[in-house]
């Protein structure tokens, strides 16, 4: 079946120093999502990205999608402690756009004041 | 303000007891979907629904029950026959069964074995 793998599994960093998440799946995916779940809470819809090579910014945060659609990451520019979380992609199989979201295993960021 | 609500918030078992996990959404949503998360496992899919009275098993079904009877509820019983059950468990919801829309989540529930 489809894999998501991410890595890494965890990044701590000082804050103002920039962070990377990477995810890559076994097969071609229709899209990526991203999602962050804080630390006791629950995940959040961050952001999706749907065609070959998109990039999507949001503030500090840049989202991209691979060209052959099995890659992706999410990079944080200056981290802020309000940045600490857990950050999880997830992908729909490629060739359907109907079906579960396979999530990868999450990258747990600490940030150092 | 519209959101899905699980409860209770922590939860134990005891050996050989059947527990339920309960999840309402009042967000209108025809899918709706439970995961169980473990330490440094990610999300992974128990069941999953697309539209009320029909659910699916997903990567973890042994050892659960689920029921859609009513578009708001999507229970989660686990059965004795999960024998490793200590997990945070949480629903999710998406407005259909389409694979671009994004998953709201409850707060989660914690199950502990006593």
């Amino acid at each position: 079946g489809q894999q998501v793998m991410q890595i890494p599994q965890y990044q701590h960093v000082q804050e103002g120093e920039d962070f990377t998440t990477y995810c890559n799946s076994s097969t071609t995916l229709s899209n990526i999502q991203w999602y962050k779940q804080r630390p006791g809470g629950h995940p959040v819809f961050l952001i999706q990205l749907v065609k070959s090579g998109e990039v999507k910014k949001q503030k500090r945060l840049t989202f991209q999608f691979g060209e052959a659609k099995k890659n992706s990451s999410l990079h944080i520019t200056a981290t802020q402690t309000t940045d600490v979380g857990t950050y999880f992609c997830a992908g729909l199989a490629g060739g359907t756009s109907y079906g579960k979201l396979t999530f990868g295993q999450g990258t747990i960021l600490t940030v150092h004041p | 303000d519209g959101g899905i609500t699980q409860s209770p918030k922590y939860l134990f078992r005891k050996e050989g007891q059947n527990v339920t996990l309960s999840c309402e959404q009042n967000l209108n949503h025809d899918a709706m979907y439970w995961y169980r998360q473990d330490p440094g496992q990610g999300l992974r899919l128990i069941y999953y629904s697309q539209i009320v009275n029909d659910f699916q098993k997903g990567d973890i079904a042994e050892g659960y029950s689920v029921s859609r009877e009513k578009k708001e509820s999507f229970p989660l019983t686990v059965t004795s026959a999960q024998k490793n059950p200590t997990a945070f468990y949480l629903c999710a919801s998406s407005l259909g069964w389409v694979g671009n829309q994004p998953q709201h989540f409850g707060d989660g529930t914690r199950l502990s074995i006593l």
